[in-house]
């Protein structure tokens, strides 16, 4: 079954709407998760690490005040578009690293993606 | 810093072999990692080397080679189902767990 659970799964808005996506690690604690961001035909984008009790690690070209995360507890993490606009639609994914002592083979469990459209 | 290279695109015909090709330049090697991702989709994962060789699993092998920074995702027995972008990724290792970087991705179409 998921072990990341990201919701809403698909978002339609107007521009100028501020947009919370929500995603949770099930059954375990995730001290860090990452966000990611992918328009049509293109990879994955790192866009933030999420840090459980501090600031957030935006990557270059990223807007911090645009893009807020927030990581309250050990099972969550927020990501909020501000004032969205037609730019900002895309397919948004969040996932939650294994720890490296758990000597996992895989790095990370992804959650099911949040399709936002900006009208 | 973090280099992978895949091509865009490729087809291929239902019941064929294909192979994807990944070229990678890494500042340290934590292994590599191939991801499956359909249309609209997560990814999903589909293997894992990081000890030179084939890693064989049902139909689909992944191979590495790491004096070359070389790796491929063999896909056997082609099904319609396997049409998707198959992504290549380097880990990072960070502060206690990894961060992914991820190729662009190559969109393999199954063709009748």
């Amino acid at each position: 079954g998921a072990v990341v659970s990201q919701h809403p799964s698909w978002v339609i808005c107007k521009s100028g709407t501020s947009v919370k996506i929500e995603c949770r690690s099930l059954d375990f604690q995730a001290t860090t998760m990452f966000w990611y961001r992918q328009f049509p035909k293109q990879s994955l984008m790192l866009m933030a690490t999420s840090n459980e009790g501090s600031k957030a690690t935006y990557e270059q070209g990223v807007e911090k005040d645009k893009f807020l995360i927030n990581h309250a507890s050990l099972t969550l993490s927020t990501l909020t578009v501000t004032s969205a606009h037609p730019e900002d639609s895309s397919f948004y994914i969040c996932s939650a690293p294994i720890r490296i002592s758990e000597n996992s083979n895989q790095p990370q469990h992804f959650g099911d993606g949040t399709r936002l459209s900006i009208l | 810093g973090q280099n992978i290279d895949q091509p865009t695109e490729m087809t291929a015909t239902e019941g064929a072999i294909v192979q994807i090709n990944c070229t990678y330049q890494t500042s340290g090697f934590n292994g590599l990692f191939w991801y499956q991702q359909h249309a609209g989709e997560a990814p999903t994962f589909l293997s894992y080397n990081v000890l030179d060789g084939l890693e064989e699993k049902g139909r689909f092998s992944s191979f590495l080679s790491r004096s070359k920074g070389y790796s491929y995702l063999l896909l056997k027995e082609l099904q319609m189902k396997d049409s998707a972008s198959y992504l290549c990724a380097a880990p990072v290792a960070g502060a206690g767990s990894y961060q992914l970087t991820f190729g662009k991705g190559t969109k393999l179409s199954v063709i009748p």
